[in-house]
């Protein structure tokens, strides 16, 4: 199975500054089928982005998804107090699907 | 609004099987593919498997030897059995559906915890 690396474990950060995540996979998969979620306390994890870099519809354009092959990045341009959060990437490109172990986005 | 709503056991002992029922309301099941995954601190997140509407299956080989998901199209809902519990099937489990494409989007139940001890 794809195993998903996700760095930073935590990522300690000031609203208004740029967060940029990473996500690298032990191999590649079909047609970058990488997905990101962003989760909160409690809650359900939430759909950002899917196929790498195409936003779900009604998530904010502070939120962009790049790269392909084994290496994926997600970029927060400018942080806003709801953003502090875990993010996941996940793959669907190749069964079974897997997630990463995430990177936790906090206040600094 | 779509809503999952899902229901279950969640203490069990080792051995036992544990069983959860997803409802969907606001949508019917097609043209999705409704899914389980679980969450827990040691394991992150988990997908265990998945079905469409007219009871098409895939499973996670982790747990392929163990589990089952069915449907009821009649009642709009699927279910989770997964035999043979131990301790570490201990975990948060949700009932969703993922799907990717030109209408990405998510629904998601609110999970259901399910310890297994002794």
């Amino acid at each position: 199975e794809v195993v998903l690396t996700q760095s930073p474990g935590t990522l300690s950060l000031s609203p208004g500054e740029r967060a940029t995540l990473s996500c690298r996979a032990s191999q590649s998969f079909y047609n970058n089928y990488l997905a990101w979620f962003q989760q909160k306390p409690g809650r359900a994890p939430r759909l950002l982005i899917h196929a790498a870099s195409s936003r779900v519809t009604g998530i904010p354009d502070r939120f962009s998804g790049s790269g392909s092959g084994t290496d994926f990045t997600l970029t927060i341009s400018r942080l806003e107090p709801e953003d502090f959060a875990v993010y996941y990437c996940q793959q669907y490109g190749s069964s079974p699907w897997t997630f990463g172990q995430g990177t936790k986005v906090e206040i600094k | 609004q779509v809503q999952l709503l899902q229901w279950g056991a969640g203490l069990l002992k080792p051995s036992d099987t544990l069983s959860l029922t997803c409802g969907v309301n606001g949508r019917s099941l097609s043209p999705y593919w409704w899914c389980w995954i679980r969450q827990s601190p040691g394991k992150g997140l988990e997908w265990i498997g998945e079905i469409n509407q007219i009871g098409e299956t895939n499973y996670n080989p982790s747990f392929k030897s163990r589990v089952t998901i069915s449907v009821d199209a009649s009642e709009n809902q699927f279910s989770l059995n997964l035999r043979s519990v131990t301790a570490a099937d201990t975990a948060l489990y949700y009932c969703a559906s993922l799907h990717f494409g030109d209408d990405a989007g998510d629904y998601w139940g609110l999970g259901t915890l399910v310890t297994v001890s002794s």
